[in-house]
């Protein structure tokens, strides 16, 4: 199967501050990439996507970044707030299949 | 209110025992999906439906079956469940035929086989 990994299981932050979530992919075919967040006891909700003709993508708050050469996907949440502590998933699609990370634990210090 | 549901929430049976999990969808989208989620292992994709009548293994069918007769219906069906089986399922649904684009989750469905 493919891989999608994540490079930290966790990540505190003081609330405030910049958040930063890696992701590697290992499928040069990906087209399209989905970053997704989890709270406890509910579905993955959809956050930001990007697809491979982009390099960026700018939501509210969130950015996508995608580096195609070295297979990098990050996510970047502006002025990280209490309300963003949960874990956050990468997902990429090859075909009509979607391959999902591990999950990155976020939590927020108040 | 635009959304996934499945049923039931919280199941737990036995070894053997025949079960079905629904999921229905109120958005009137073409791609359908089932997961499973295990600790350390993430989402991991079990089936997949681009349309009615049109159903794909993704990365773990085995042991599992699907189908899409209603566009809006696609349930998950364990005709033997085993232990390890044993899992948190997602269901989820997107527009168009392909599955890039956003993907809506139901609740879960926390299954636990004995």
């Amino acid at each position: 199967g493919e891989s999608v990994g994540l490079h930290l299981p966790t990540l505190s932050v003081q609330e405030g501050d910049n958040s930063i979530i890696n992701c590697a992919y290992s499928n040069s075919a990906s087209d399209y990439f989905i970053w997704y967040k989890q709270e406890s006891g509910k579905g993955p909700q959809f956050i930001i996507d990007i697809r491979s003709n982009m390099d960026k993508r700018q939501g509210q708050r969130v950015t996508v970044l995608l580096n195609k050469t070295v297979k990098h996907l990050s996510l970047q949440i502006a002025a990280t707030q209490p309300g963003d502590s949960a874990v956050y998933f990468c997902a990429e699609n090859i075909g009509n299949q979607f391959y999902f990370g591990t999950g990155t634990s976020l939590t927020v210090i108040p | 209110e635009a959304q996934v549901t499945q049923n039931p929430r919280y199941l737990i049976t036995v070894t053997g025992k025949k079960l079905t999990v629904t999921c229905s969808q109120n958005m009137n989208h073409e791609y359908m999906s089932w997961y499973r989620q295990d600790p350390g292992l993430g989402l991991r994709q079990i089936y997949y439906s681009m349309n009615v009548e049109v159903t794909d293994k993704g990365d773990v069918p085995e042991g599992y079956k699907v189908s899409r007769k209603e566009k809006r219906n696609f349930p998950l069906i364990l005709e033997s469940p085993s232990p390890n089986q044993t899992s948190l399922y997602f269901c989820a649904s997107s527009p168009g035929t392909s599955g890039k684009n956003i993907q809506y989750f139901g609740a879960g469905t926390r299954l636990s086989v004995l």
